[in-house]
């Protein structure tokens, strides 16, 4: 099946320090990619969409300059949690979705997760 | 406007018992019908899904599910659960239209018991 890897799959940094999560379709090209959080215990809270090439869609309630997006190539998204605090510690999941003519339209393929810890 | 609501957040059956969770969705336009599973400090691994044609969908490791229209419901069900089934069960709605961007339940543990 189609490959998406996160990178890292866990991170713990400082409080006021800025983290960087990557996302990357390993064998298709993603026009779009979905940026999911989870808590423990509960379930996936959708934050972003993010489309290549342009301005990510933030979702009701999600700051976009906290967690900034940018979706450069059709494989490769990051998520920048700026200036972290311990209540952005979470489960962070992304998704992408293949590009029309890869023969996998309509698919989506998660990532294995990042786990961010904020001391 | 969509959601999705998982009757209990936790289950527990016997090895060999009857699976069966619950899902329940409300959507304003023809729903695509979706349950992931995911394993501690994992990913989503899709099961099944449904999007148009044969109401009956069956998944990967025996699961299968049935859209009802008219109870607005996709409940999940294996005849006989296995050890390994222990997981975190997800079930998710999306519109034909709206580009993969999924709405989840709220989850469902499964325990199985010995």
């Amino acid at each position: 099946g189609a490959v998406v890897s996160q990178h890292p799959s866990r991170v713990i940094c400082k409080s006021g320090t800025s983290v960087k999560i990557e996302c990357r379709s390993l064998d298709f090209q993603a026009t779009t990619m979905f940026w999911y959080r989870q808590f423990p215990k509960q379930s996936l809270m959708l934050m972003a969409t993010s489309n290549e090439g342009s301005k990510a869609t933030y979702e009701q309630g999600v700051e976009k300059d906290k967690f900034l997006i940018n979706h450069a190539s059709l494989t490769l998204s990051t998520l920048t949690v700026t200036s972290a605090h311990p209540e952005d510690s979470s489960f962070y999941i992304c998704s992408a979705r293949p590009r029309q003519g890869t023969g996998r339209t309509g698919e989506l393929f998660f990532g294995e997760g990042s786990r961010l810890t904020v001391l | 406007a969509q959601s999705v609501t998982q009757l209990g957040s936790h289950v527990s059956v016997s090895e060999g018992a009857l699976v069966l969770l619950r899902c329940n969705y409300s959507s304003s336009v023809p729903p695509y019908l979706f349950w992931y599973v995911q394993y501690p400090n994992q990913g989503l691994q899709l099961l099944l899904k449904y999007t148009t044609g044969a109401t009956l969908v069956k998944g990967i490791n025996g699961f299968e599910a049935e859209f009802k229209k008219s109870e607005t419901s996709f409940h999940l069900t294996k005849p006989s659960a296995h050890m390994s089934d222990a997981a975190e069960y997800f079930c998710a709605v999306s519109g034909a239209n709206q580009g993969g961007k999924l709405i989840f339940g709220q989850g469902t543990e499964l325990s199985v018991k010995p």
